[in-house]
Protein backbone atom coordinates (compact mmCIF):
# COMPACT_ATOMS: atom_id res chain seq x y z
CA UNK A 1 0.00 0.00 0.00
CA UNK A 2 1.23 3.15 -0.62
CA UNK A 3 2.13 5.99 1.61
CA UNK A 4 4.02 8.86 3.67
CA UNK A 5 5.56 9.54 6.50
CA UNK A 6 6.45 13.12 7.76
CA UNK A 7 8.78 11.93 10.59
CA UNK A 8 8.70 15.58 12.58
CA UNK A 9 5.81 16.80 14.22
CA UNK A 10 7.35 20.23 14.30
CA UNK A 11 10.52 21.81 13.01
CA UNK A 12 11.57 25.09 14.86
CA UNK A 13 14.13 27.26 12.45
CA UNK A 14 14.79 31.33 12.71
CA UNK A 15 14.14 33.97 10.22
CA UNK A 16 16.76 34.14 7.89
CA UNK A 17 18.04 30.64 8.45
CA UNK A 18 17.50 27.45 5.88
CA UNK A 19 14.51 25.13 6.36
CA UNK A 20 13.90 21.21 5.59
CA UNK A 21 10.57 19.69 6.09
CA UNK A 22 11.19 15.96 5.41
CA UNK A 23 8.95 13.60 3.81
CA UNK A 24 9.78 9.80 2.95
CA UNK A 25 7.09 8.00 0.55
CA UNK A 26 6.30 4.45 -0.23
CA UNK A 27 4.96 3.60 -3.45
CA UNK A 28 4.77 1.14 -6.11
CA UNK A 29 6.09 2.45 -9.41
CA UNK A 30 6.98 6.27 -10.12
CA UNK A 31 5.28 8.38 -7.60
CA UNK A 32 3.91 11.17 -8.34
CA UNK A 33 4.97 13.56 -4.86
CA UNK A 34 3.00 17.33 -3.51
CA UNK A 35 3.30 19.26 -1.02
CA UNK A 36 0.93 21.49 0.43
CA UNK A 37 0.48 24.19 3.17
CA UNK A 38 -2.31 24.85 5.73
CA UNK A 39 -2.41 27.83 7.52
CA UNK A 40 -4.77 28.75 10.49
CA UNK A 41 -8.96 27.88 9.41
CA UNK A 42 -7.76 27.83 5.89
CA UNK A 43 -7.97 25.00 3.49
CA UNK A 44 -4.63 23.77 1.52
CA UNK A 45 -2.37 25.63 -0.46
CA UNK A 46 -0.54 23.93 -3.42
CA UNK A 47 2.80 24.20 -3.05
CA UNK A 48 5.15 22.46 -5.91
CA UNK A 49 4.84 18.62 -7.43
CA UNK A 50 7.32 16.04 -8.61
CA UNK A 51 6.25 14.06 -11.73
CA UNK A 52 8.99 13.81 -13.75
CA UNK A 53 12.57 15.31 -14.53
CA UNK A 54 14.58 17.24 -13.00
CA UNK A 55 14.70 16.14 -9.03
CA UNK A 56 14.41 19.78 -7.89
CA UNK A 57 11.67 21.26 -8.19
CA UNK A 58 10.75 24.83 -7.82
CA UNK A 59 7.28 26.29 -6.37
CA UNK A 60 5.70 28.98 -4.85
CA UNK A 61 6.85 31.32 -2.27
CA UNK A 62 10.08 30.14 -2.81
CA UNK A 63 9.96 26.85 -1.59
CA UNK A 64 11.51 23.73 -3.86
CA UNK A 65 12.00 19.89 -2.77
CA UNK A 66 14.51 17.62 -3.78
CA UNK A 67 12.99 14.32 -5.41
CA UNK A 68 15.57 11.42 -4.38
CA UNK A 69 14.61 8.23 -5.76
CA UNK A 70 17.44 6.04 -3.98
CA UNK A 71 16.31 7.31 -0.67
CA UNK A 72 12.40 7.58 -1.32
CA UNK A 73 12.37 10.87 -0.04
CA UNK A 74 10.90 14.28 -1.05
CA UNK A 75 12.31 17.18 1.52
CA UNK A 76 10.99 20.60 1.44
CA UNK A 77 13.55 23.51 1.57
CA UNK A 78 13.69 27.33 1.21
CA UNK A 79 17.40 28.90 1.61
CA UNK A 80 16.03 31.72 3.94
CA UNK A 81 12.92 31.42 6.28
CA UNK A 82 10.33 33.95 7.18
CA UNK A 83 8.46 34.19 9.86
CA UNK A 84 4.84 33.79 7.54
CA UNK A 85 6.03 30.93 6.51
CA UNK A 86 4.92 29.17 10.01
CA UNK A 87 2.10 27.02 9.49
CA UNK A 88 1.68 23.53 8.89
CA UNK A 89 2.64 21.35 6.22
CA UNK A 90 1.42 18.59 4.54
CA UNK A 91 3.33 15.77 1.74
CA UNK A 92 1.40 13.63 -0.26
CA UNK A 93 1.37 11.36 -2.95
CA UNK A 94 -1.18 9.99 -5.73
CA UNK A 95 -2.21 6.73 -5.23
CA UNK A 96 -1.49 4.59 -8.30
CA UNK A 97 -4.13 2.39 -8.01
CA UNK A 98 -6.59 5.48 -7.86
CA UNK A 99 -5.01 7.96 -10.18
CA UNK A 100 -7.12 10.65 -8.15
CA UNK A 101 -6.57 10.16 -4.61
CA UNK A 102 -4.30 11.88 -2.70
CA UNK A 103 -2.77 10.08 0.03
CA UNK A 104 -1.17 12.46 2.59
CA UNK A 105 1.59 12.50 5.25
CA UNK A 106 0.13 13.39 9.00
CA UNK A 107 1.49 17.20 8.71
CA UNK A 108 5.01 19.13 10.08
CA UNK A 109 4.22 22.01 11.88
CA UNK A 110 6.35 24.51 10.91
CA UNK A 111 7.61 27.47 13.53
CA UNK A 112 9.74 30.39 12.42
CA UNK A 113 10.82 32.39 15.15
CA UNK A 114 12.23 36.06 14.92
CA UNK B 1 -7.19 32.02 -3.78
CA UNK B 2 -7.84 28.61 -5.01
CA UNK B 3 -11.09 29.62 -6.39
CA UNK B 4 -13.03 26.81 -4.53
CA UNK B 5 -15.46 27.53 -2.48
CA UNK B 6 -17.39 25.94 0.65
CA UNK B 7 -20.55 26.33 2.35
CA UNK B 8 -21.31 26.53 5.41
CA UNK B 9 -17.81 27.83 6.86
CA UNK B 10 -18.69 25.92 10.18
CA UNK B 11 -21.37 23.28 11.51
CA UNK B 12 -23.11 22.41 14.81
CA UNK B 13 -25.12 19.00 14.59
CA UNK B 14 -26.28 16.50 16.95
CA UNK B 15 -25.53 12.77 17.30
CA UNK B 16 -27.75 10.92 14.73
CA UNK B 17 -28.76 13.95 12.53
CA UNK B 18 -27.70 14.25 8.64
CA UNK B 19 -25.88 17.18 7.17
CA UNK B 20 -25.02 18.19 3.80
CA UNK B 21 -22.02 20.49 2.64
CA UNK B 22 -21.62 22.12 -0.72
CA UNK B 23 -18.60 22.98 -2.76
CA UNK B 24 -18.11 24.95 -5.65
CA UNK B 25 -15.79 24.24 -8.10
CA UNK B 26 -12.93 25.76 -9.62
CA UNK B 27 -14.11 27.50 -12.69
CA UNK B 28 -12.85 24.52 -15.98
CA UNK B 29 -12.64 22.14 -13.42
CA UNK B 30 -14.36 18.73 -14.11
CA UNK B 31 -13.68 16.69 -10.93
CA UNK B 32 -14.33 16.89 -7.08
CA UNK B 33 -13.05 15.22 -4.28
CA UNK B 34 -13.92 15.23 -1.00
CA UNK B 35 -11.46 14.83 2.07
CA UNK B 36 -12.02 14.85 5.80
CA UNK B 37 -9.37 15.86 8.41
CA UNK B 38 -9.50 15.13 11.79
CA UNK B 39 -7.75 17.56 14.62
CA UNK B 40 -4.19 16.96 14.42
CA UNK B 41 -4.26 14.65 11.05
CA UNK B 42 -3.69 14.62 7.53
CA UNK B 43 -6.53 14.60 5.22
CA UNK B 44 -7.99 11.41 4.31
CA UNK B 45 -10.06 10.63 0.88
CA UNK B 46 -13.54 10.08 1.20
CA UNK B 47 -14.46 10.02 -2.52
CA UNK B 48 -14.52 11.89 -5.83
CA UNK B 49 -16.80 12.50 -8.43
CA UNK B 50 -15.81 12.99 -12.41
CA UNK B 51 -18.73 13.61 -14.24
CA UNK B 52 -21.10 13.29 -12.10
CA UNK B 53 -20.22 10.10 -11.36
CA UNK B 54 -18.65 8.53 -7.91
CA UNK B 55 -14.81 7.84 -9.62
CA UNK B 56 -13.13 6.66 -6.61
CA UNK B 57 -13.67 5.99 -2.77
CA UNK B 58 -11.93 5.75 0.40
CA UNK B 59 -12.42 3.70 3.54
CA UNK B 60 -15.82 5.84 4.69
CA UNK B 61 -18.73 3.99 5.48
CA UNK B 62 -22.17 4.44 2.80
CA UNK B 63 -23.86 7.05 4.76
CA UNK B 64 -20.77 9.39 3.47
CA UNK B 65 -22.40 9.78 0.15
CA UNK B 66 -22.15 12.47 -2.73
CA UNK B 67 -23.37 14.40 -5.45
CA UNK B 68 -22.17 16.55 -8.43
CA UNK B 69 -23.74 18.29 -10.88
CA UNK B 70 -23.66 19.54 -14.24
CA UNK B 71 -21.91 22.68 -13.27
CA UNK B 72 -20.09 21.29 -11.16
CA UNK B 73 -20.65 22.03 -8.03
CA UNK B 74 -20.85 18.93 -5.50
CA UNK B 75 -22.26 17.93 -1.84
CA UNK B 76 -21.56 15.41 0.94
CA UNK B 77 -23.58 14.00 2.55
CA UNK B 78 -23.65 12.18 6.02
CA UNK B 79 -26.83 10.37 7.27
CA UNK B 80 -26.78 9.55 11.23
CA UNK B 81 -23.56 11.59 12.28
CA UNK B 82 -21.19 10.16 14.95
CA UNK B 83 -19.09 11.96 17.21
CA UNK B 84 -15.78 10.94 15.46
CA UNK B 85 -17.54 12.54 12.41
CA UNK B 86 -16.20 15.81 13.91
CA UNK B 87 -13.45 17.21 11.91
CA UNK B 88 -12.98 19.61 9.02
CA UNK B 89 -14.19 18.51 5.31
CA UNK B 90 -12.23 20.04 1.98
CA UNK B 91 -13.37 19.95 -1.02
CA UNK B 92 -10.56 19.80 -3.88
CA UNK B 93 -11.29 20.05 -7.74
CA UNK B 94 -9.30 19.35 -10.58
CA UNK B 95 -9.15 18.99 -14.41
CA UNK B 96 -8.96 15.19 -15.02
CA UNK B 97 -8.26 14.38 -18.83
CA UNK B 98 -6.07 13.06 -21.86
CA UNK B 99 -4.43 10.92 -19.12
CA UNK B 100 -3.10 13.61 -17.26
CA UNK B 101 -3.09 14.23 -14.25
CA UNK B 102 -3.42 17.82 -12.35
CA UNK B 103 -2.86 19.50 -9.00
CA UNK B 104 -5.59 19.19 -6.49
CA UNK B 105 -7.05 22.70 -5.54
CA UNK B 106 -8.54 23.00 -2.18
CA UNK B 107 -11.23 24.69 -0.67
CA UNK B 108 -10.91 26.68 2.96
CA UNK B 109 -12.87 23.62 4.00
CA UNK B 110 -16.02 23.32 6.39
CA UNK B 111 -15.67 22.60 10.08
CA UNK B 112 -18.13 20.25 11.42
CA UNK B 113 -18.80 19.46 15.09
CA UNK B 114 -21.21 16.94 16.05
CA UNK B 115 -22.25 17.07 20.00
Amino acid sequence: AQSVAQPEDQVNVAEGNPLTVKCTYSVSGNPYLFWYVQYPNRGLQFLLKYITGDNLVKGSYGFEAEFNKSQTSFHLKKPSALVSDSALYFCAVRDVDSSYKLIFGSGTRLLVRP
Amino acid sequence: ETGVTQSPTHLIKTRGQQVTLRCSSQSGHNTVSWYQQALGQGPQFIFQYYREEENGRGNFPPRFSGLQFPNYSSELNVNALELDDSALYLCASSLVGSGSFYEQYFGPGTRLTVT
